[in-house]
């Protein structure tokens, strides 16, 4: 079976600091990972994604994400957040649901708020 | 980037009737659609999967005949709520997939059953 966890509900960073929100994956096989931000009322918006190759992921927004085998971990990060980076982040994870199809599986999600 | 749309993007209803949503997509073709439910500060629900031309998978407890959904072409899913309740009341969001390609996601739709 697989799953997401984000530990976090909530992480406050104050604009211009770095941030990081956590995630932490369980799956069979080779994870393929995604990064996902919800802003209010909205669908989700796609940030970046590991499937292979460098373990440090570059996305959409100024965005990275660092994968990590041995911790099994997928955490995004960003050097310096803006107040406009505040909403709503999912990380997620591809994998067979109990029909078999292919699917994802998102963890709980990470509210990010950037204090200005 | 791939474009998913939803329509409408919010809806009120009263208890007892039937709403309709739809998703497509707009610059590819999508061989597989999906129906998520979020509640409010909380993550996104698998309701079904669809592949266009076949009938819909539907997660565990989620009820098929209260959760029409049909995939009726490569570019357009939709999502029948039937007699709606107040519980029904809720953000859905369709996603849809190409061969090979990762989900993309529509705009979501808010609902609300009075």
């Amino acid at each position: 079976a697989q799953s997401v966890a984000q530990p976090e509900d909530q992480v406050n960073v104050a604009e211009g600091n770095p941030l990081t929100v956590k995630c932490t994956y369980s799956v069979s096989g080779n994870p393929y990972l995604f990064w996902y931000v919800q802003y209010p009322n909205r669908g989700l918006q796609f940030l970046l994604k590991y499937i292979t190759g460098d373990n440090l992921v570059k996305g959409s927004y100024g965005f990275e994400a660092e994968f990590n085998k041995s911790q099994t971990s997928f955490h995004l990060k960003k050097p310096s957040a803006l107040v406009s980076d505040s909403a709503l982040y999912f990380c997620a994870v591809r994998g067979y649901d109990q029909t078999g199809a292919n699917n994802l599986f998102f963890g709980t999600g990470t509210r990010l708020t950037v204090i200005p | 980037g791939a474009v998913v749309s939803q329509h409408p993007s919010w809806v009120i209803c009263k208890s007892g009737t039937s709403v309709k949503i739809e998703c497509r997509s707009l610059d590819f073709q999508a061989t597989t659609m999906f129906w998520y439910r979020q509640f409010p500060k909380q993550s996104l629900m698998l309701m079904a999967t669809s592949n266009e031309g076949s009938k819909a998978t539907y997660e565990q407890g989620v009820e098929k005949d209260k959760f029409l959904i049909n995939h009726a072409s490569l570019t357009l899913s939709t999502l029948t709520v039937t007699s709606a309740h107040p519980e029904d009341s809720s953000f859905y969001i369709c996603s849809a997939r190409a061969a090979g390609l990762e989900q993309y996601f529509g705009p979501g739709t808010r609902l609300t059953v009075t």
